[in-house]
């Protein structure tokens, strides 16, 4: 499997909601990565795991909770959504973090917050 | 921190012909430097990318350069073909810092 899966691909929320988004990959890599693209922009980082402890946290509210049960997997958890949270949510991994290594994208969760 | 800019922002060519986009960063410590393509509705996909020890790298149609005096590297598509058109993002890392700085992206679009 050389793929980084992500489900769901659409998510409709209320702001009262509380939902999840799932990202798995089996390529045996130690990295794992939160990103948040809005339209017409790059990726921008939110949080980064590293051997299934969080390393970098970009600063983002707390409405946004990540987990990383074991290697293959990682959560975002959302609470209290926004509006301005509306966009596609991509999920990455790398062999290991910290070096000079490649990262794959998951093809997305695209959230919708009304 | 790391500041990437990316130019131009759209970009269209005639079938056939070549493009170049070109981004410049600001860390000297920078050294791996990743191209990814996204179309639409879909993911980033890494298409090429170079380390700083190695100055040029070419993968069938495209190729990167890099400049480490200038502190510039740049995207080159050959014969140029309507499933090239996406949106081009060019990064930089720094070894140990565990992110990727993107620039802003591309629009290039080949017309027939």
């Amino acid at each position: 499997d050389t793929e980084v899966t992500q489900t769901p691909k659409h998510l409709v929320m209320g702001m009262t909601n509380k939902k999840s988004l799932k990202c798995e990959q089996h390529m045996g890599h130690r990295a794992m990565y939160w990103y948040k693209q809005k339209a017409k922009k790059p990726p921008e980082l939110m949080f980064v795991y590293s051997y299934e402890k969080l390393s970098i946290n970009e600063s983002v509210p707390s409405r946004f909770s990540p987990e990383c049960p074991n290697s293959s997997l990682l959560n975002l958890h959302l609470h209290a959504l926004q509006p301005e949270d509306s966009a596609l949510y991509l999920c990455a991994s790398s062999r290991l973090a910290g070096l000079i290594e490649t990262q794959y994208f998951g093809p997305g969760t695209r959230l919708l917050v009304l | 921190g790391e500041n990437v800019e990316q130019h131009p922002s759209t970009l269209s060519v005639q079938e056939g012909d070549s493009a170049v986009i070109k981004c410049t960063y600001s860390d000297s410590a920078s050294n791996y430097f990743p191209w990814y393509k996204q179309e639409l509705g879909k993911r980033p996909q890494l298409i090429i990318d170079i380390r700083s020890n190695v100055g040029e790298k070419k993968d069938q149609r495209i190729a990167v350069t890099l400049n480490k005096t200038a502190k510039h590297f740049s995207l080159h598509i050959t014969e140029t073909q309507p499933e090239d058109s996406a949106v081009y993002f060019c990064a930089a890392s720094i070894q140990g810092a565990q992110k990727l700085v993107f620039g802003q992206g591309t629009r290039l679009t080949i017309n027939p």
